[in-house]
């Protein structure tokens, strides 16, 4: 069974640096692409981030290029998200999707970026 | 970016009525390889969003078969045959043919 689980979420302070982390199982996470998807509270889903199994091929939104960073460890089956100079628009449940194509997705960790 | 602009965004339904939801991109989804890289999400109240179809018609393992999807080029529809409580949700089409993916807005089904 497919399992993707997020954690790193919180709580932080406009300009502050927070850093997301996904384990996956279930499948053989270095042959996969993975994504950040995010939802703002009641909101649609927004892309945010893909990078290939290599870790060769990185794409970013255009609102959080510069800011955030994608990274993996197919020895830990583990999938980052490093975000900095957080923003009060960044505030969104962040999901980790498997494939360049997205189909399974975790159950999300919820980022609240506020003074 | 593409724009996925869907239809309605609210859809109320009846017990054992269909329904259908539509979807249209601003560009053509038809991929380099000849497929067409359309997707259907459904998210209940309170979980993550699940894949329900991909490359237009084709349902993931373990959807009911009450969901299909159909459509070309840019115009495509998810449909639901007979409505049961539990397909209460949002609704959400996504194109993967382009960078950056993008998503409609969702569309709320609801039983009336």
């Amino acid at each position: 069974e497919v399992q993707l689980v997020e954690s790193g979420g919180g709580l932080v302070q406009p300009g502050g640096s927070l850093r997301l982390s996904c384990v996956a199982s279930g499948f053989t996470f270095s042959t996969y692409s993975m994504n950040w998807v995010r939802q703002a509270p009641g909101k649609g889903l927004e892309w945010v981030s893909y990078i290939n199994p290599s870790s060769s091929t990185i794409l970013y939104a255009d609102s959080v290029k510069g800011r955030f960073t994608i990274s993996r460890d197919n020895g830990k089956s583990s999938l980052y998200l490093q975000m900095n100079s957080l923003r009060a628009e960044d505030t969104a449940i962040y999901y980790c999707v498997r494939n360049w194509n997205p189909d399974y997705w975790g159950q999300g960790t919820l980022v609240t970026v506020s003074s | 970016d593409v724009v996925m602009t869907q239809s309605p965004l609210s859809l109320p339904v009846t017990l054992g009525q269909p329904a259908s939801i539509s979807c249209r991109s601003s560009q053509s989804l038809v991929y380099s390889d000849g497929n067409t890289y359309l997707s259907w999400f459904q998210q209940r109240p309170g979980q993550s969003p699940r894949r329900l179809i991909y490359k237009v018609s084709n349902r993931d393992s373990g959807v009911p078969d009450r969901f299909s999807g159909s459509g070309s080029g840019t115009d495509f529809t998810l449909k639901i045959s007979r409505v049961e409580a539990e397909d209460v949700g949002v609704y959400y089409c996504m194109q993967g043919t382009h960078w950056p993916r993008t998503f409609g807005q969702g569309t709320k089904v609801e039983i009336k």
